[in-house]
This record gives structure tokens, sequence and C-alpha cells, in this order.
């Protein structure tokens, strides 16, 4: 993938959990980016847009935010539904794109 | 509420052809994009194809250039993904998503279908 996530994260109820995304000059650099929820056996859901806004319906405790050509995701006060896959994504200026997307992170609550 | 349903996945030999569908409600349709995206475990998350809120304007990953076509129609709330010279490497669960803002492209997706999945296999 363009770009680059840790394949696993983990954390206990209640805890703080950072995913992050590493990209380049010519995505996250450059563009916004957009997290992506999918739980398991379902679509992906829209997470964090523009870097760091929440569609409607999104709890507060998730949260996003980027700096030069990396961006994270937050998961502050873990519940035991938050156990899915994340998904960084940004525009590319390069021959990469459009639209690219980071491999995933698949998160365990513990 | 907004709702998008794909269909017309299934198995497929190497070099025929899939018509995917994706059957929309709850929302003005002629006013958004659409996309489709697909997903594999090996390869993750792939965009695949993008028409624009009227059809005047698609776009395409290289990967899929030449041999499939993105189409919608607005009178029937349905975007389709016509797939020809299907290849193993095809092989994906397909998505149809929405673009979130009216009358722009903003390249994310704000709503996804259930996805259908494509098979391609001798």
């Amino acid at each position: 993938s363009v770009l680059t996530q840790p394949p696993s994260a983990s954390g206990t109820p209640g805890q703080k959990v950072t995913i992050s995304c590493s990209g380049g000059p010519s995505n996250i650099g450059s563009n916004t980016v957009t997290w992506y929820q999918q739980l398991p056996g379902t679509a992906p859901k829209l997470l964090i847009y523009n870097n760091s806004q929440r569609p409607s319906g999104v709890p507060d405790r998730f949260s996003g935010s980027k700096s030069g050509t990396s961006a994270s995701l937050a998961i502050g006060g873990l519940h035991s539904e938050d156990e899915a896959d994340y998904y960084c994504a940004s525009w590319d200026d390069s021959l990469n794109g459009p639209v690219v997307f980071g491999g995933g992170t698949k998160l365990t609550v513990l | 509420q907004v709702q998008l349903v794909e269909s017309g996945g299934g198995v497929v030999q190497p070099g025929r052809s899939l018509r995917l569908s994706c059957s929309t409600s709850g929302f003005t349709f002629n006013n958004y994009g659409m996309h489709w995206v697909r997903q594999t475990p090996d390869k993750g998350l792939e965009w695949v194809a993008l028409v624009w809120y009227d059809g005047s304007i698609k776009y395409y990953a290289d990967s899929v250039k030449g041999r499939f076509t993105i189409s919608r129609d607005n009178s029937n709330s349905t975007v389709y993904l016509q797939m020809n010279s299907l290849r193993v490497d095809d092989t994906a669960v397909y998505y149809c998503a929405r673009d979130p803002v009216p009358r722009e492209v903003r390249w994310y997706f704000d709503y996804w279908g259930q996805g259908t999945p494509v098979t391609v296999s001798s």
C-alpha cells in the first residue's frame, strides 16, 4: 500500500490507542486524510475526513490529526465495539493516485 | 436514510464480462458523484472508478482503464460498473460509495453499500 499503517494495535477498555498512517509529499504531505472504520463483516464507514473532522454520529472519542507526511487516528476511552479494521486514505498527486489507502490496522480490544 | 445496494457479482471465467449495479435511495442521486471501490484480503482497499454527478466526467484506476466502464442512470438512481476482459486479479468485493458534497468531488466516501463479491477463476 502507498500509505503505511501498522498491521495491528491493541488496548484495554478505557485506554487510549493511536494508529499511525505514514505517506509522502504527494499524498498526505499535500492533501487531506480520511479515516474509515470497518467492523467485522461489514462495509467501511467514514470516521474522519479533512484530517480531523467527524461526521455526525461519530463519537468525539475518535479524533484525527496530521503533521507533515503522517497522520494519526486516536481513539480515547476504548470500547469493545471499537474492535475493527481502520484504514487511512488520501488524495495522491502522483501516478499512484488519485485515491490511495493504507493497508489497514486491526484493532483488538483486550 | 441513505442506502446503497450492490448486485451483479458472481463467479466468472477470465476474459469474460460482468456488470455490477448499485441501486440507491434516500438522497438526491443526481447531485452526487459516485465511486466504485474494491477490496481484497491481499491488496486491501483500492479505488476503481468515479462518475461525476451528471455523468459528464469519469475517472478510472490505471489497473482497470480500458476494461471497466462506469455509468449512471439518474432517472433510476443507479450506478453501474461494466467489467470486461476480467482477470484473476480483479477478484474482490466491490463496493459502491457516495462522494459527500453535492455537485463537487472530494474524493472520499461518506456512504458505502454492503458490497458484492466478484470471483474471476477458470
